[in-house]
Parts: structure tokens; C-alpha cells; sequence
């Protein structure tokens, strides 16, 4: 079975600054799909990110960015000029062959002013 | 258009009681899905559904129940609640797969004491 896991439970980045978010996995699949969520204080959830497993080219959108590392399995989210609107709960995670998500257990980003 | 629009926002329920979580979608959307969320955790699937009359079983299913009659409702149903069903529920609804953007409602806050 898929697992998804977030290692950082909390992070911390000064406002402009530049934070990365970990994420790795696990799968036999070779074709799947990563996904970034934010969940701000207000509980809805939004998407950030979506990487196919199949481009190599990293998938980037404004200020986010990922770094996608099929080979070690890795996801991570790069937040660029951090803004206090950035703050919120980040998810990863994986949709793989059966049409079912499965996320990671979260990181809380506080960004200082 | 309204997206995914959950009813209600907060609910306290005695143990032993029964409700139905509402949820809607206007975006002729095929998927649906409902997720609990509990502190310091991800999402977990309770209940998927890949069409009108088709549902399917998602990781925590014990002690809920789904119906699909229609493309754009897909309620929950809690039988006899326990205090283990504490958490925020989230409705989400996709045009395919786990390859796709899912769509998040507001959730719903459910209290059972």
C-alpha cells in the first residue's frame, strides 16, 4: 500500500524569506500523481501544486515550486518570498491507480513578520 | 457557482444519535468523496464515489453509510454516534481520478459528547 509521509509537524520562515516543505513516499506504481494542499486557519482546503510523475520537469506556480525526486521517492515544496498569507497547514499527497487520495499527516507553516 | 457546499457547519450530537452530513456539487463532477479529519492528522477516507449509484468503502467506513442517487449530492449518514466520530468531515468532489484537482467544502465540525 501507498503511505505519504510529512516529517516536519511545524516550520517556521520570516516573512520574504524562502522555506522548504518535505514530503517522501512509497509506491510500486510507476505512474502517479503529487499533489500540495493548503489548508489555511479558515479549514478550506486548496490546492497548491500538482506534479505528474511522468515529467521530469518540476512543476512550478508563482512563489511555489517543487522538487521532484522519483528515484528517492521525494516531494518537497519551496515557498519562495514568504507572505504572512502563506500560513497555514500544508498537505502532500498521492493519487496513484485507485481513484483515492492519500495525504500526509501535515506541516504547520507560521511565517514571523 | 457555488463549488462543493457542505450542511451543517457545526453539529453536537449525544452519543447513540443519528445525522446525515449534506453535500453538494454544482460542478457536474463525477467523483465524490468524504474525508474526516482529526487533530494533528490528515485526511482519511471513509466513502468514495465514482458516480450516481456507485459507492465504494475508503480506509475508516465503520460506523458511516453513503448513498449517491444523484451526480450532485452525496450525503453521510452516522448511525448510533460514538465519540470516536469526533472530527471535521470535508465533502470533496473531482471530474476523475486521483490524477485530478479534488475540490474541498468548508467542512463540517461534528461534536459527539
Amino acid at each position: 500500500a501507498q503511505t505519504v509521509t510529512q516529517s516536519q509537524p511545524e516550520m517556521s520562515v520570516q516573512e520574504a524569506e524562502t522555506v522548504t516543505l518535505s514530503c517522501t513516499y512509497d509506491t510500486s506504481e510507476s505512474d502517479y500523481y503529487l499533489f500540495w494542499y493548503k489548508q489555511p486557519p479558515s479549514r478550506q482546503m486548496i490546492l497548491v501544486i500538482r506534479q505528474e510523475a511522468y515529467k521530469q520537469q518540476n512543476a512550478t506556480e508563482n512563489r511555489f515550486s517543487v522538487n521532484f525526486q522519483k528515484a528517492a521517492k521525494s516531494f518537497s515544496l519551496k515557498i519562495s518570498d514568504s507572505q504572512l498569507g502563506d500560513a497555514a497547514m500544508y498537505f502532500c499527497a498521492y493519487g496513484g491507480a485507485t481513484n483515492k487520495l492519500i495525504f500526509g499527516t501535515g506541516t504547520l507553516l507560521a511565517v514571523q513578520p | 457557482n457555488a463549488g462543493v457546499t457542505q450542511t451543517p457547519k457545526f453539529r453536537i450530537l449525544k452519543i447513540g444519535q443519528s445525522m446525515t452530513l449534506q453535500c453538494a456539487q454544482d460542478m457536474n463532477h463525477n467523483y465524490m468523496y468524504w474525508y474526516r479529519q482529526d487533530p494533528g492528522m490528515g485526511l482519511k477516507l471513509i466513502y468514495y464515489s465514482v458516480g450516481a449509484g456507485i459507492t465504494d468503502k475508503g480506509e475508516v467506513p465503520n460506523g458511516y453509510n453513503v448513498s449517491r442517487s444523484t451526480t450532485e449530492d452525496f450525503p453521510l449518514r452516522l448511525e448510533l454516534a460514538a465519540p470516536s466520530q469526533t472530527s471535521v468531515y470535508f465533502c470533496a468532489s473531482s471530474f476523475g481520478g486521483s490524477s485530478y484537482e479534488q475540490y474541498f467544502g468548508p467542512g463540517t465540525r461534528l461534536t459527539v459528547t
